[in-house]
C-alpha cells in the first residue's frame, strides 16, 4: 500500500507570493490533516478534512486555507507569503477525523520563503 | 495556556540501555495520546497511543505509561539500539470548541552513544 505522498519535496518563493502544496493520502483514508513544523515551534496544527469539509481548523491566519477533493486527495494554500512560513509542511491522513487514531504522515514539503 | 511539553530537549543512552522519555500536558480533559518519532529528513512515525481509561501500554520494546493525576506521560524503550536515534513526539488530543485538535510537545533528540 503507497504511503503519504507530499509535492513538491523543496519550493522557494518569495515574500508576497502564493503557494500550493499537494497531499494524496493512503488509499482509503478519507481524513487529511496539515501540520506546519519548525524548529522554534515544533508541529502546529493547521486544520483537517474529511469529506471534503474541514472538521478542525488550528489557530493560523486566514491566508493559511484548503480544501479537500472528492478522491481524498488535499491542497494547502498560502497567500502573501510572509518570511516566517518558512517551515516544515507536513501531512498526516487517517482513516477517522478528530486525531483519535493513528495517523500516517508524508514527507512534508520544505518552504523557503527569501 | 494548554500545552503539551517535554522534560528533556536532548537524551543520550547507552546503546543496550533502556531510555526513558518524559512529556507533561496540561489538559485533564485530553482523551488519547500518542507518540511518534521522526527521523532526520523523515514525517514523524507513529509509535504508540494509549487512551485516558488506561495507565499502561505495551508493543514491541515500547512502553507508555500515563499518570493522570500528575499529567504526565512517558515513552519507554527497551534496550535501545541506534535505529532508536531520533526526535520523539508526545500528543495529546485535545476536544475544545466542538473541534478535536491534535497539541504536539516539542520533542526530545534521542541520541545513541555506542
Amino acid at each position: 500500500k503507497a504511503g503519504v505522498t507530499q509535492t513538491p519535496r523543496y519550493l522557494i518563493k518569495t515574500r508576497g507570493q502564493q503557494v500550493t502544496l499537494s497531499c494524496s493520502p493512503i488509499s482509503g483514508h478519507r481524513s487529511v490533516s496539515w501540520y506546519q513544523q519548525t524548529p522554534g515551534q515544533g508541529l502546529q496544527f493547521l486544520f483537517e478534512y474529511f469529506s471534503e469539509t474541514q472538521r478542525n481548523k488550528g489557530n493560523f491566519p486566514g491566508r493559511f486555507s484548503g480544501r479537500q477533493f472528492s478522491n481524498s486527495r488535499s491542497e494547502m494554500n498560502v497567500s502573501t507569503l510572509e518570511l516566517g512560513d518558512s517551515a516544515l509542511y507536513l501531512c498526516a491522513s487517517s482513516l477517522i477525523v478528530g486525531g483519535s487514531a493513528e495517523a500516517f504522515f508524508g514527507q512534508g514539503t520544505r518552504l523557503t520563503v527569501v | 495556556g494548554e500545552s503539551v511539553g517535554l522534560h528533556l530537549p536532548t537524551l543520550s543512552v547507552q546503546e543496550g540501555d533502556n531510555s526513558i522519555i518524559n512529556c507533561a500536558y496540561s489538559n485533564s480533559a485530553s482523551d488519547y495520546f500518542i507518540w511518534y518519532k521522526q527521523e532526520s529528513g523523515k514525517g514523524p512515525q507513529f509509535i504508540i497511543d494509549i487512551r485516558s481509561n488506561m495507565d499502561k501500554r505495551q508493543g514491541q520494546r515500547v512502553t507508555v505509561l500515563l499518570n493522570k493525576t500528575v499529567k504526565h506521560l512517558s515513552l519507554q524503550i527497551a534496550a535501545t539500539q541506534p535505529g532508536d536515534s531520533a526526535v520523539y513526539f508526545c500528543a495529546e488530543n485535545m476536544h475544545r470548541d466542538s473541534n478535536y485538535q491534535l497539541i504536539w510537545g516539542a520533542g526530545t533528540k534521542l541520541i545513541i552513544k555506542p
